[in-house]
């Protein structure tokens, strides 16, 4: 089972600041089979990215995805209010099919 | 537009059973990758069960044997059948569906199952 590691487990930034989160896995990971969610208190995640590097649609592009391998970055530029959240990393493999990173939250410094 | 919207969410003894709807809209249960996410009060997500397009079934090991997925295409309606619960199967749970079996794309707002005696 491929386990994911997510760090910081909590980011405190200022609005207008850049965030890096982290998302390592304990084996490689298919690039095409990391993605990104952010989950606000109360509601459902939603899909950033895909592929470690495509934005789903509607996505700004203030959002981005990075790596391979074994590590993955989500980089988020000029941080707003409603971009402090719950952001998780997951993975697809065979058992378990899917698995979540811990989650990082982002929240206001 | 692409909606799913859950049901069937309630409190329940340990050892009892519960079946959980997801009403689609927007397109139809059978042409996306259908699963069911988890989520325990202040936790991270779990998955816990996938129903392909093709109709192949996979469960966490965590339900294995105690939960089934399955899918109604005439209701255009994914749903979780749960017996054996225990209480550390307390969470809100998510159906969400995905154009591959990579990711999910589209989820619900959640119901709650609360196991507790």
């Amino acid at each position: 089972e491929i386990v994911l590691t997510q760090s910081p487990g909590t980011l405190s930034l200022s609005p207008g600041e850049r965030a890096t989160l982290s998302c390592r896995a304990s084996q490689n990971v298919n690039s095409a089979y990391l993605a990104w969610y952010q989950q606000k208190p109360g509601q459902a995640p939603r899909l950033l990215i895909y592929g470690a590097s495509r934005r789903a649609t509607g996505i700004p592009d203030k959002f981005s995805g990075s790596g391979s391998g074994t590590d993955f970055t989500l980089t988020i530029n000029r941080l707003e209010p409603e971009d402090f959240a719950m952001y998780y990393c997951q993975q697809f493999g065979s058992t378990p099919r899917f698995t979540f990173g811990p989650g990082t939250k982002v929240d206001v410094k | 537009e692409v909606q799913l919207v859950e049901s069937g969410g309630d409190l329940v003894r340990p050892g009892g059973s519960l079946r959980l709807s997801c009403a689609a809209s927007g397109f139809t249960v059978s042409s996306k990758y259908m699963s069911w996410v988890r989520q325990a009060p202040g936790k991270g997500l779990e998955w816990v069960s996938i129903i392909y397009t093709g109709g192949s079934l996979y469960y966490a090991d965590s339900v294995e044997a105690r939960f089934t997925i399955s899918r109604d295409n005439s209701k255009n309606t994914l749903y979780l059948q749960m017996n054996s619960l225990r209480p550390e199967d307390t969470a809100v749970y998510y159906c969400a569906g995905g154009d591959t079996d990579y990711y999910f794309d589209s989820w619900g707002q959640g119901t709650l199952v609360t196991v507790s005696s």
